[in-house]
């Protein structure tokens, strides 16, 4: 496999339900993102990890909790999810350092609706 | 802080018309530049960056360059295709600092046969 994977694709849950993303990347990568995109909304950075460090947007709710237990794996754990919580998330990753550093490389994305 | 900022959208075109995608951007000194195209049902990809002022980046005919004097990246083509039709985002990251790019809020485009 290359690039980056993300599992499940698309996920249904409801607002009781405990569920987790998984995302994987294959490319020597330093630093992992979690991205939300809603319709009609800019694209939102939730969490960053990187060798040293984790980032995390103040805004985003305690019911998404990330975990990266390595560079090459990141998750984010949701539960007691709101409908509004419904969207596509977005995995990334990229060197934190380099010629260009901010050039991400992005999986397919997990679709998530919250019933 | 940084910011960029992308023309609204969506953008309509018929096949074969020429394509412009207004972007600008705030930041101090010399941040990279890219463009990430998504198309539907997909991730983002990387389409072009540049990395220094006066540079262009060029990919799947569509090309950007960086101006300094204006602070912008736009992106252009010169004969669409349908298969083009999708979101377009502008992003910086900026120099020697945080690895964190800041992304535009993304332009949709529609290429009608």
């Amino acid at each position: 496999e290359t690039g980056v994977t993300q599992t499940p694709r698309h996920l249904v849950m409801g607002m009781t339900n405990k569920k987790s993303l998984k995302c994987e990347q294959h490319l020597g990568h330093n630093a992992m993102y979690w991205y939300k995109q809603s319709a009609k909304k800019p694209l939102e950075l939730m969490f960053v990890y990187s060798l040293e460090e984790r980032v995390e947007n103040n805004s985003v709710p305690s019911r998404f909790s990330p975990e990266c237990p390595n560079s090459s794996h990141l998750f984010l754990h949701l539960h007691t999810l709101q409908p509004e919580d419904s969207a596509l998330y977005l995995c990334a990753s990229s060197h934190k350092n380099g010629l260009a550093p901010g050039e991400l490389f992005f999986g397919e994305g997990s679709r998530l609706t919250v019933l | 802080g940084d910011s960029v900022t992308q023309m609204e959208g969506p953008v309509t075109l018929s096949e074969e018309a020429f394509l412009t995608i207004n972007c600008t951007y705030t930041a101090t000194g010399y941040p990279s530049l890219f463009w990430y195209v998504q198309y539907p049902g997909e991730g983002l990809q990387l389409l072009l960056k540049a990395t220094k002022a006066d540079d262009k980046g060029s990919n799947k005919g569509f090309e950007a360059t960086y101006r300094k004097e204006t602070t912008s990246f736009h992106l252009e083509k010169g004969s669409v295709q349908v298969s083009d039709s999708a979101v377009y985002f502008c992003a910086l990251s900026p120099p020697g600092g945080s690895y964190i790019p800041t992304f535009g809020r993304g332009t949709s485009l529609i290429v009608h046969p």
